[in-house]
């Protein structure tokens, strides 16, 4: 059972490089979202999907695109990266409804220089 | 604005001994609470959910409680393991679907236990 799964673990970037995070979930979940943590704050979410073809901005979305063409694969793309954006990022899935477990992924740590 | 505050921030115990966190909750209108526990450069994994009508769940050795009224939630260790130092991250839905666009995260207690 692979769960979440996130690549790549860690990455650096220098400002302005454009990458993608991968996110991939092998349960068949509906819901996916992208969320970032920082120090002393809680998780933050950054967009989500309830299912294929369809995605929304969350809490922090601004430098971050998403797509979700097919239920197992949720990218998250920075456009052009910002130190602002040095975090750990983590994806998630869960399926729909009230009081469904929230499985995560082990983590992508970004710094942007 | 909807938001988790968790108490305390920090602790240290002795293996063996227990411990409570504490969670308080603005959400409105709530759905359910879960608790997190998160290794330390690992992904959060779930610990218990429990919705409104809920006032207690168990997990081996982690025991929730929630008191709806009040808007409060504990998650209470016994007999602390040097495995259960992690970060616990209270995290509270608001309804009415309790989606996953509708949590909101406490900044989490980060606890040590000791030999």
């Amino acid at each position: 059972n692979a769960g979440v799964t996130q690549t790549p673990k860690f990455q650096v970037l220098k400002t302005g490089q454009s990458m993608t995070l991968q996110c991939a979930q092998d349960m068949n979940h509906e819901y996916m979202s992208w969320y970032r943590q920082d120090p002393g704050m809680g998780l933050r979410l950054i967009h989500y999907s309830v299912g294929a073809g369809i995605t929304d901005q969350g809490e922090v979305p601004n430098g971050y695109n998403v797509s979700r063409s097919t239920t197992e694969d949720f990218p998250l793309r920075l456009l052009s990266a910002a130190p602002s954006q040095t975090s750990v990022y983590f994806c998630a899935s869960m399926r729909s409804g009230q009081g469904n477990t929230i499985y995560f992924g082990e983590g992508s740590w970004l710094t942007v220089v | 604005k909807n938001q988790v505050e968790q108490s305390p921030q920090s602790l240290i115990i002795l293996e063996g001994k227990n411990c409570t966190l504490q969670c308080n909750y603005t959400v409105s209108p709530f759905s359910n609470l879960r608790w997190y526990k998160q290794d330390t450069g690992r992904g959060p994994v779930s610990l218990t959910i429990m919705t409104f009508s809920e006032n207690t769940k168990s997990n081996g050795r982690y025991t929730a409680t929630l008191d709806a009224d009040t808007k409060q939630s504990s998650l209470h260790i016994t007999a602390s393991q040097l495995s259960d130092s992690a970060s616990y991250i209270c995290v509270v839905s608001a309804a009415p679907t309790g989606g996953g666009n509708k949590l909101t995260f406490g900044t989490g207690t980060q606890l040590k236990v000791e030999l």
